[in-house]
C-alpha cells in the first residue's frame, strides 16, 4: 500500500526558530507538491517538482520559505525565522506525470504546524 | 483572484438522502476537475474526476457533473452515508499550466443518521 509520508505530523516552535518538514513521496512518482492549509485561504499551493527539479515555487514567501528535493526519495520544506501566521498544516503530495495526460495527486497525512 | 470557489462552507444531509456539492470556476483554460475528501488529521483523499470533453462521470454512489458554458460542476452523492461526512474540495487543472492543482476552499459534509 505505497503512501506518502510526512515528518513530524506536528510541530510546536516559537516564533523565529528554524522549521524543517520532511515528505517521502510515492516511489516512482516524479511530481511532488507543498501545499498549506489554513483556514481563511482553503488549500493553497507553494511549490512543486518535477524529477526533482523545481518547477514554480510563486507560492511561497521567498524570504523565509525555501523548498529542496534532495533526492527523489525526500522533499523538504524550510521555513526561517517562523512566524505566528505560518501556523497551518503543511501537505505534500506526490503523483506521476507521463506525457500531457492529467493525473491524480496523492497527499500525505499532513505536519500541523504552531507558531508561538 | 479565487478562480476555484466553493461557496457553501458547509452542508447537512439525512442519511439515505442525496448530498450536492458546487464549485464554481473563472479560469476558462481548467479542462481537469477532481473532487477530493478529507477527513480530520488526514490528508485528502482523490474521489473523482471529469475531463473537460465530458459532461459527466459516474463511479458507484458518486457521479460528478460539468457544465462547461456555466463554469460550474457539482458531486453527487447518493445515497449518502454517515461515512461520507468529511470535507470536500473541488480541484481544477489546466494542461497548459503543467496540471498544477488550483483547490477550493472546501465543503464541510454532515451525513446525520
Amino acid at each position: 500500500d505505497a503512501r506518502v509520508t510526512q515528518t513530524p505530523r506536528h510541530k510546536v516552535t516559537e516564533m523565529g526558530q528554524e522549521v524543517t518538514m520532511r515528505c517521502q513521496p510515492i516511489l516512482g512518482h516524479n511530481t511532488v507538491f507543498w501545499y498549506r492549509q489554513t483556514m481563511m485561504q482553503g488549500l493553497e499551493l507553494l511549490a512543486y517538482f518535477r524529477n526533482r527539479a523545481p518547477l514554480d515555487d510563486s507560492g511561497m514567501p521567498k524570504d523565509r520559505f525555501s523548498a529542496e528535493m534532495p533526492d527523489a526519495t525526500l522533499a523538504t520544506l524550510k521555513i526561517q525565522p517562523s512566524e505566528p501566521r505560518d501556523s497551518a498544516v503543511y501537505f505534500c503530495a506526490s503523483g506521476l506525470r507521463t506525457g500531457g495526460e492529467p493525473y491524480e495527486q496523492y497527499f500525505g497525512p499532513g505536519t500541523r504546524l504552531t507558531v508561538t | 483572484d479565487q478562480q476555484v470557489k466553493q461557496n457553501s462552507p458547509s452542508l447537512s444531509v439525512q442519511e439515505g438522502r442525496i448530498s450536492i456539492l458546487n464549485c464554481d470556476y473563472t479560469n476558462s483554460m481548467f479542462d481537469y476537475f477532481l473532487w477530493y475528501k478529507k477527513y480530520p488529521a488526514e490528508g485528502p483523499t482523490f474521489l473523482i474526476s471529469i475531463s473537460s470533453i465530458k459532461d459527466k462521470n459516474e463511479d458507484g454512489r458518486f457521479t460528478v457533473f460539468l457544465n462547461k458554458s456555466a463554469k460550474h460542476l457539482s458531486l453527487h452523492i447518493v445515497p449518502s452515508q454517515p461515512g461520507d461526512s468529511a470535507v470536500y474540495f473541488c480541484a481544477a487543472s489546466a494542461y497548459t499550466s503543467g496540471s498544477r492543482l488550483t483547490f477550493g476552499e472546501g465543503t464541510q459534509l454532515t451525513v446525520n443518521p
